[in-house]
């Protein structure tokens, strides 16, 4: 079965740090985009950032929102994802999900990670 | 990047025909076919049921179909079902090789 597999959310107090982990199974990440995106609870969706393929050198982006405090970044002997979250504010309280474009040329996040919940409290 | 923007709320009749709206800018729905939309039901991820304006991906009803007209994209679900009640999200590549989504529309069936 094809799926993304993520962990690592936690409670965490203001300030503090967490690092989350997209695994893949029943496929190769390798060639594919690795995104984030995160939906606080009865909100929407929200594009995190994104880690593109070995063929495009790691290049990584990110939202307004979390540029310089968040980190996207691959181990694809592991087939694996990783979003480092520094700084945390209470704003970042939100379930993180995992997401891949296959291909280049294409907008299409598939498959989808079953999220895991960042909870940011004092 | 500002949030793409979509209704709130969209219903109609079983068996109707709705069409959801996603307006963006040239920096992002406008300058590429590069937008998918994604259905989530309540406590499930999304999926993908469109994708580069108007793809559908192997399994997806043809009752969903996408367009784009300048910087608005749109999804119409034809044929509507007590199962299409769920929210719906746009997404767009932008200019600044980021992503963006709509705020969602929630689709009642009545």
């Amino acid at each position: 079965e094809v799926q993304l597999v993520v962990s690592g959310g936690d409670l965490v107090q203001p300030g503090g740090s967490l690092t989350l982990s997209c695994a893949a199974s029943g496929f190769s990440l390798s060639g594919s985009t690795i995104h984030w995106v995160r939906q606080a609870s009865g909100k929407g969706l929200e594009w995190v950032g994104r880690v593109r393929s070995k063929a495009y050198s790691y290049a990584t982006a990110y939202s307004g929102a979390v540029k310089g405090r968040f980190t996207i970044s691959r181990d694809d002997s592991r087939n694996t994802g990783y979003l480092r979250m520094d700084s945390l504010e209470i704003e970042d309280t939100a379930l993180y999900y995992c997401t891949r474009v296959p291909v280049p040329n294409s907008w299409r996040f598939d498959p989808w990670g079953q999220g895991t919940l960042v909870t940011v409290s004092s | 990047q500002s949030a793409l923007t979509q209704p709130a709320s969209v219903s109609g009749s079983p068996g109707q025909s709705i069409t959801i709206s996603c307006t963006g800018t040239s920096s992002d729905v406008g300058a590429y076919n590069y937008v998918s939309w994604y259905q989530q039901h309540p406590g499930k991820a999304p999926k993908v049921i469109i994708y580069d304006v108007s793809n559908r991906p192997s399994g997806v009803s043809d009752r969903f179909s996408g367009s784009k007209s300048g910087n608005t994209a749109s999804l119409t679900i034809s044929g509507l079902q007590a199962e299409d009640e769920a929210d719906y999200y746009c997404s767009s590549y932008t200019t600044t090789a980021t992503g963006v989504f709509g705020g969602g529309t929630e689709v009642t069936v009545l």
